[in-house]
């Protein structure tokens, strides 16, 4: 069975500063990976997706994650981290099935 | 609408109470996803449809859920017997066949 692990639960943090969210996963075999986000009042919407090839994932926003397979990891970074940013982030696995499976969320707090 | 449509968005019923939930996903779109989001948790994985068919229906809770995809389009979760501990915004996705999730607003259920 897969599974998803982010360690953080809550960081805040002030504008520009640096982000990095941490994801791990546990599936055996050939995985599909994603990042969703949750902006308040709104519903969950991809940010980046890793599928094959170049393990460095570049997403919408600025957004960038990267696969590493030898540490089961796919953790999201962002050099500078604007007000817009406060949301939940959202750490998916699909691996044999179809079905993705989420990570308990991360809430992200950016202070102007 | 381009996207994917849930009803209602709020449902407050009293326990013991039967509820329907209703999604419209993607034109086009031949899979379809039902997750259930609690407070401070990530989306729970409960049945997907490919086509008309329940292709998994593992995390369904118990008995008292039920989901249809009568003509491989519209599709209704139901729920019998309504209990608190099923209060939780109840997410509806559809995607292509092994492609990203594209969700709902998500059914607000509150069980009184």
């Amino acid at each position: 069975a897969q599974s998803v692990s982010q360690h953080n639960h809550h960081v805040i943090l002030s504008e520009a500063a640096s982000l990095e969210l941490g994801c791990n996963y546990s599936y055996g075999g050939t995985v599909n990976l994603f990042w969703y986000v949750q902006y308040p009042g709104q519903h969950l919407q991809l940010l980046l997706k890793y599928f094959s090839g170049d393990p460095l994932v570049k997403g919408i926003k600025g957004f960038e994650a990267e696969f590493i397979k030898s540490k089961f990891s796919f953790n999201l970074r962002k050099p500078s981290v604007q007000w817009s940013d406060t949301a939940e982030y959202f750490c998916a696995v699909k691996g044999g099935s179809y079905i993705p499976t989420f990570g308990r969320g991360t809430s992200l707090i950016v202070h102007p | 609408g381009a996207g994917v449509s849930q009803t209602p968005s709020n449902k407050v019923t009293e326990k013991g109470k039967y509820v329907e939930l209703r999604c419209d996903p993607i034109s086009g779109h031949t899979a379809l996803y039902w997750y259930r989001q609690s407070l401070g948790q990530g989306p729970e994985f409960l049945i997907y449809f490919q086509g008309t068919g329940a292709a998994d229906d593992s995390g369904l809770p118990n008995d008292r859920f039920f989901a249809v995809r009568p003509e491989g389009s519209v599709s209704t979760l139901k729920i019998q017997r309504t209990e608190r501990g099923d209060s939780a915004v109840y997410l509806c996705a559809s995607s292509l066949q092994g492609g990203e999730l594209f969700f709902g607003e998500g059914s607000r259920l509150t069980v009184l």
